[in-house]
């Protein structure tokens, strides 16, 4: 398919652990966004790439939280020695132009984060 | 603070109505105004994006309006089906990139 996937979907930690969540966005887009979803709740932003650029990480909640994209292409959103209150589902989406004006971001079915 | 609200929280209609699916945001300095749709377990799906400088836009039996000077835009679903059953979200678009959600609209439509 061409849109954007996530892996793993479904990922259970203990707390402590450290995990790497995955993201492929849509061959050619250039912009990338990761967003976190608490239950009940709707999207925050976390962070954002333009290609390889982490442009802004103003909504990664603590230093614990890294995401890179080192290529342009995929992203991985690491969290180390995660807590509880890090459950939640993470979602990652690209956008095919820097302009969000008219332009709209298709999203992946995101990785749920269970952190016992 | 940026904020997104959306009124009501859940609704349950049975088939065939129409419904308007209200959200408020309180920074009228917005680039996009974007309606979304998520069903369980899943990601979201654009449903409709309006300019600032446009008024409404239209797909199929949804219609989504923007009043950016009152803060307000309203998604109305006409003859709604069981499988318009989802939460709707609504969200702010604003130039640095940034993206306001509401919480969401958890919609059932009852066959």
């Amino acid at each position: 398919g061409a849109g954007v996937s996530q892996s793993p979907r479904y990922k259970v930690a203990k707390r402590g652990q450290d995990v790497a969540l995955r993201c492929d966005p849509i061959s050619g887009h250039v912009s990338l966004f990761w967003y976190q979803q608490a239950l009940g709740q709707g999207p925050e932003f976390l962070t954002y790439f333009q290609n390889e650029a982490q442009l802004d990480k103003s909504g990664l909640p603590s230093d614990r939280f890294f995401a890179e994209r080192p290529e342009g292409s995929v992203s991985t959103l690491k969290i180390q020695r995660t807590q509880q209150e890090d459950s939640a589902v993470y979602l990652c989406a690209s956008r095919r132009e820097v302009d969000s004006r008219g332009n709209t971001q298709y999203f992946g079915p995101g990785t749920r984060l269970t952190v016992l | 603070k940026q904020e997104v609200t959306q009124i009501p929280a859940a609704l349950s209609v049975p088939e065939g109505e129409n419904l308007v699916l209200n959200c408020s945001f309180t920074d009228s300095a917005i680039y996009n105004l974007q309606w979304f749709r998520q069903d369980p377990g899943k990601g979201l799906t654009s449903l409709l994006l309006i300019q600032s400088s446009q008024r409404e836009q239209t797909s199929g039996r949804l219609n989504a309006s923007l009043d950016k000077s009152s803060g307000r835009s309203t998604l109305y679903i006409a003859a709604s089906q069981p499988g318009d059953s989802a939460t709707y979200l609504c969200a702010a678009v604003y130039r640095d990139d940034k993206i306001i959600f509401g919480k969401g609209t958890r919609l059932h439509i009852l066959p």
